[in-house]
């Protein structure tokens, strides 16, 4: 079974920081990653995917992906207090049902 | 924007009670999703169902039925509720493979 785990647990940085958060996963055979946002007493919201190794630019955000490493990571230019939220990566594997593993996210706060 | 909604959104059940959790979507998607959320265990996978009439097993689905009798609704049913069924409960959908998914409000649950 895929196994997801993100790092740092939590963060805490000062608004107009970059925020980096990271993710490794286990199957080589993963297909898309997600990074899903979730606001207290709210579902998750998905923000971003990548499938192929390199980068991808949307915004503030951009991720990482290196499959040869299994890892992704996301980075959030710019921090506003409204980014405080957890955010969670999550690995689809093949099959055709897009099951999504979730890693036990990273709690970011964004301080005025 | 896509739209799932829970019910209801609190519930409290005694043990050994059977409890109905329902999930609505009128986004028209194939699959629906049930998760758990606990705190050091992230966002886990009970049951899916690619359309109407089909449910299958995730990773964790002992302990839990689920019944998808239109392409609207799914609903996860808990037989014999036990205290270790206390959690956060969420809903999604999403359209195929590789799409992203769309999250209910979530639903929390004590079984006392």
């Amino acid at each position: 079974q895929e196994k997801v785990q993100q790092s740092p647990e939590s963060l805490i940085v000062p608004e107009g920081a970059m925020v980096s958060l990271n993710c490794s996963f286990s199957d080589s055979a993963s297909q898309s990653i997600w990074w899903y946002q979730q606001h207290p007493g709210k579902g998750p919201k998905a923000l971003i995917s990548i499938f192929s190794n390199g980068n991808k630019k949307e915004g503030r955000l951009t991720v990482y992906l290196n499959r040869a490493s299994l890892h992704v990571s996301l980075h959030i230019k710019d921090s506003q207090p409204s980014d405080s939220a957890v955010y969670l990566c999550a690995v689809s594997m093949p099959g055709g049902n897009n099951k999504l593993t979730f890693g036990q996210g990273t709690v970011l706060s964004v301080i005025p | 924007e896509a739209a799932v909604t829970q019910s209801p959104r609190n519930k409290v059940a005694v043990t050994g009670g059977k409890v109905t959790l329902s999930c609505n979507q009128t986004n028209n998607h194939n699959n629906m999703y049930w998760y758990r959320q606990d705190t050091g265990h992230g966002l886990r996978l009970i049951h899916y169902s690619y359309g109407a009439g089909s449910t299958e097993k995730g990773d964790i689905p002992d302990g839990y039925k689920a019944s998808r009798p239109s392409q609207e609704n799914f609903s996860l049913i808990l037989e014999l509720a036990t205290p270790s069924q206390t959690s956060v409960y969420f809903c999604a959908s999403g359209r195929d493979i590789y799409a992203e998914q769309f999250f209910g409000p979530g639903t929390r649950l004590t079984v006392l």
